[in-house]
């Protein structure tokens, strides 16, 4: 059961550049969601999705895009890297319109130099 | 003000013992609350929701109080593989707060 598939694992990115996180999930979930994770800090929800053609702004947009073009695909999209994004990114979808248990995916860690 | 607060500790416990934590919400009109478990490096997994009538699973029971605004997990016997980092979690209209966790270390 693959559940909620990141990638990459780990990235590293100079400032300025840009780059996708992708996310796919295989159990039919209307809702999913992209977190960030600092130290100290907890997750915080950037972007999140109740269907395809749906997205909304979470907590934490700045500087990030989505699509959700499928059921199964959410993407994340850095337009413009800063040292500031340096995180770890976690996707999770849930079978819930948002109310449901959250499934993550094993997370991605970013450095932005 | 943070939606979801919690004690960080670390709270630094011998097996066998009893460790509660608690976390408060700020928006009244949040709709289902959830306690997760998290190991180090490792994604956040539910241990379980969180309902007004309490709910218990095993050595794990879980509180909430609207009127409060506070929820509550009590573990009981405490296991040296209960050593993680606990988040607090609250839905509001399909939004996702997480507290910034409490670490359990659980000490033989």
């Amino acid at each position: 059961n693959a559940g909620v598939t990141q990638t990459p694992k780990f990235q590293v990115l100079k400032t300025g550049q840009s780059m996708t996180l992708q996310c796919a999930q295989d159990m039919n979930h209307e809702y999913m969601s992209w977190y960030r994770q600092d130290p100290g800090m907890g997750l915080r929800l950037i972007h999140y999705s109740v269907g395809a053609g749906i997205t909304d702004q979470g907590e934490v947009p700045n500087g990030y895009n989505v699509s959700r073009s499928t059921t199964e695909d959410f993407p994340l999209r850095l337009l413009s890297a800063a040292p500031s994004q340096t995180s770890v990114y976690f996707c999770a979808s849930s079978y819930g319109i948002g109310t449901g248990e959250l499934f993550f995916g094993e997370g991605s860690r970013l450095t932005v130099l | 003000r943070k939606e979801v607060e919690q004690d960080p500790g670390p709270f630094n416990v011998p097996e066998g013992a009893t460790v509660a934590f608690n976390c408060t919400y700020s928006n009244s009109a949040s709709q289902s609350f959830f306690w997760y478990r998290q190991d180090c490096r490792k994604e956040p997994k539910l241990l379980m929701s969180v309902y007004s009538s309490g709910n218990e699973d095993g050595r794990f029971t879980a509180q909430l109080n609207r009127a409060s605004q506070y929820i509550s997990l009590l573990i009981r016997d405490s296991k040296l593989s209960d050593s993680a980092t606990y988040l607090c979690v609250v839905n509001n209209f399909n939004k996702f707060y997480f507290g910034s966790g409490t670490k359990l270390n659980v000490k033989p």
